[in-house]
């Protein structure tokens, strides 16, 4: 059980499009889902908490504008990086909570952008 | 926010056990502390997670002394595959604990 998945898996576009990734709960329901953003060979930087059915909250420096965030159902949250640039190729990574009160956070496996 | 402390790195040899702790010495009552592992280009996948003394599992062991300022991972007989960063969070998860990742540790496992 508690397992989230990712789509796309890897996607490669050109600079000034828009790019949606999925994250969804396969066999669980998650108020709260996290977006992160991995560098090559750094940790995982928190960019955003989405609530489903509110608006999702941004870390500081994070672009709310550009970093688009919908949690419109209990299974889905999606990240939208619009008008993509090459300093946004990254590894972005979404977690969910399992149980709210005890939790544990399950991750998907991950969406390799690239910006050319 | 309990702020966590990692080795960097660690190395060891197949078939040893490998011990990583972690510090957190402003841990909170309610703060339950977790493990993660993550291979390159891959999300996190949870390994571990507790309240205090001794967790185990199919996978590794958690060691929480009584203050609780610091827990230690336990991997038995560890082989190539177990070559991974590791990752310790600490936070209070049925609150409003926003995790975030510090450094990890990052194991190599050596023939």
């Amino acid at each position: 059980g508690a397992v989230v998945s990712q789509h796309p898996s890897r996607v490669i576009c050109k600079s000034g499009t828009s790019v949606k990734i999925e994250c969804r709960s396969l066999d669980f329901q998650a108020t709260t889902m996290f977006w992160y953003r991995q560098f090559p060979k750094q940790s995982l930087m928190l960019m955003a908490t989405s609530n489903e059915g509110s608006k999702a909250t941004y870390e500081q420096g994070v672009e709310k504008d550009k970093f688009l965030i919908n949690h419109a159902s209990l299974t889905l949250s999606t990240l939208t990086v619009t008008s993509a640039h090459p300093e946004d190729s990254s590894f972005y990574i979404c977690s969910a909570r399992v149980n709210p009160s005890t939790d544990t956070q399950y991750f998907g496996p991950g969406t390799r952008l690239t910006v050319l | 926010l309990a702020k966590t402390t990692q080795p960097i790195s660690m190395d060891s040899y197949e078939g040893q056990e490998v011990n990583i702790t972690c510090s957190h010495n402003n841990i909170a009552t309610n703060d339950y502390i977790t493990w993660y592992q993550q291979f390159p280009s891959q999300g996190p996948r949870f390994i571990i997670q507790g309240y205090k003394t001794k967790v185990t599992n199919e996978v590794a062991s958690l060691f929480i002394p009584a203050d609780r300022k610091s827990s230690t991972l336990s991997l038995p007989r560890v082989s190539l595959s177990d070559t991974a960063v590791y990752y310790c969070l600490v936070g209070d998860w049925g609150g409003s604990y926003i995790p975030t990742f510090g450094r990890g540790t990052s194991l190599i496992v050596h023939p």
